[in-house]
């Protein structure tokens, strides 16, 4: 019964194109996060919405656009894709409360631009 | 110097031993304290959490923050080949605070 899930799992493409990635969460959470991890493993996030609102926005370009049309679902756009952007980007999800909540995490979408 | 530095790797040992690794940090706001395992194409999964300073014990793994030194270290005993993966610490300063990664050290265990 997957908790955290993403698709595509492998996404190559060219240059310059625009390409989303979906994620999903059935653990009931209100919190959800995108990641990307770099090929030597450094994990940084990127966004983090809470109950469909934006609470975390890294430094990240502005062609990356996370989407939340509810709380189970995280979406990542990204527009006019660089070799840079190659990486694995995974999602997350974890229940806010008054102590520490693990975060889940879905196993990862493996982006590759030509 | 960055918020959270972990000890390069890959590291790699025979079946039995004792690992020690280690991370050091400079944010001394950080309350929470995890070590995350990932295995090779694989989402990352917690394996410990600790709050504030202290040791915690969880069969074969302990883990160890010492705050005074912003120094935190996964110690795990009679490794296995299972043990073979990346860990990564990661902290924050509250409890649905954003995490800070270290960087990650790949584990190999030889049988």
């Amino acid at each position: 019964d997957t908790a955290v899930s993403q698709t595509p799992k492998y996404l190559v493409t060219q240059m310059g194109n625009d390409k989303s990635i979906k994620c999903e969460q059935n653990l009931g959470h209100d919190t959800m996060y995108w990641y990307k991890q770099d090929s030597k493993k450094f994990l940084k996030i990127m966004f983090s919405y809470n109950n469909k609102e934006l609470i975390i926005n890294e430094t990240v370009p502005n062609r990356f656009s996370p989407k939340s049309p509810d709380k189970a679902h995280l979406n990542l756009h990204i527009n006019s894709l660089e070799l840079g952007d190659s990486a694995v980007y995974f999602c997350a999800s974890s229940q806010a409360g008054f102590s520490y909540n693990e975060q889940f995490f879905g196993p990862g979408t493996r982006l590759t631009v030509l | 110097q960055k918020e959270v530095e972990q000890d390069p790797g890959p590291l790699s040992v025979p079946e039995g031993a004792i690992v020690s690794l280690n991370c050091t940090y400079s944010n001394s706001a950080f309350q929470y304290f995890m070590w995350y395992r990932q295995y090779s194409r694989k989402g990352p999964e917690l394996l410990m959490y600790t709050y504030s300073s202290g040791n915690k014990e969880d069969g074969r793994f302990t883990a160890q923050v010492d705050k005074s030194s912003k120094y935190i270290s996964l110690f795990i005993r009679d490794s296995q080949p299972s043990d073979s993966a990346t860990y990564l610490c990661a902290m924050g300063p509250g409890a649905n605070s954003k995490l800070t990664f270290g960087k990650g050290i790949t584990l190999s265990v030889r049988p």
